[in-house]
């Protein structure tokens, strides 16, 4: 059990640019979720797949923002006309997707830098 | 909606003194609690959880409590090692919100030798 990988770990950007992150859960895991952690605050939820449905965006989830998990493996975060606000931690975690109240294992997260 | 409120850090201790943190929740149904931990440099670690009143969640020496009718899920340590060094967040899940994770802000401690 590889656990859950992120991919860039570390990201800077010009503002106005775009960018994309990759998540890739733990084998099997059916739900994935996205959080996005700024500095001296806890996670806050972005986005959650069941397989490759996405069921629910938080509101802060701009229109700029997209992600897909096109074959219910691997995710992708889009981020469109990137701005400094967007300047974060972003975090992928997965569960199983089985059960209630389950455990949701996360990765070691991509952080965004908007100069 | 649900919220988790915990203590304000940072905290700092001495070896071997006694760690306690604090966290209280707001949430419908029945929520699911758990602590997280966040090592330097590291990603989020579940720590311990608790999914329903009364449970005691356990490990590496960390004990939380699960009180319904104090909302609360305090996280405590009876004797703390430089190694605890960590940032610590409560969080919970809710099958009313599709068990999403909602953290608190974050506890700092530092544990001096």
């Amino acid at each position: 059990d590889t656990g859950v990988s992120q991919d860039p770990r570390h990201k800077i950007t010009k503002r106005g640019q775009n960018v994309t992150f990759r998540c890739d859960p733990i084998s099997e895991h059916n739900r994935l979720y996205w959080y996005r952690q700024t500095l001296g605050q806890g996670p806050e939820f972005l986005t959650y797949f069941q397989n490759e449905a996405q069921l629910e965006k938080s509101r802060l989830l701009s229109d700029r923002f997209s992600a897909e998990r096109p074959k219910g493996s691997f995710s992708t975060l889009e981020i469109q006309r990137t701005e400094q606000g967007d300047s974060a931690m972003y975090l992928c975690a997965s569960s199983p997707g089985l059960a209630v109240q389950e455990t949701q294992y996360f990765g070691p997260g991509t952080r965004l830098l908007v100069l | 909606g649900d919220s988790v409120t915990q203590m304000e850090g940072p905290v700092t201790l001495s070896e071997e003194a006694f760690l306690t943190i604090n966290c209280t929740y707001t949430a419908t149904g029945y929520p699911s609690l758990f602590w997280y931990v966040q090592y330097p440099g590291e990603g989020l670690q579940l720590l311990l959880k608790a999914t329903k009143a009364d449970d005691k969640g356990s490990n590496k020496g960390f004990e939380a409590t699960y009180r319904k009718e104090t909302t609360s899920f305090h996280l405590e340590k009876g004797s703390v090692q430089v190694s605890d060094s960590a940032v610590y967040f409560c969080a919970l899940s809710n099958t009313r919100s599709d068990y999403k994770l909602s953290f608190g802000a974050g506890t700092t401690v530092t544990v001096r030798a």
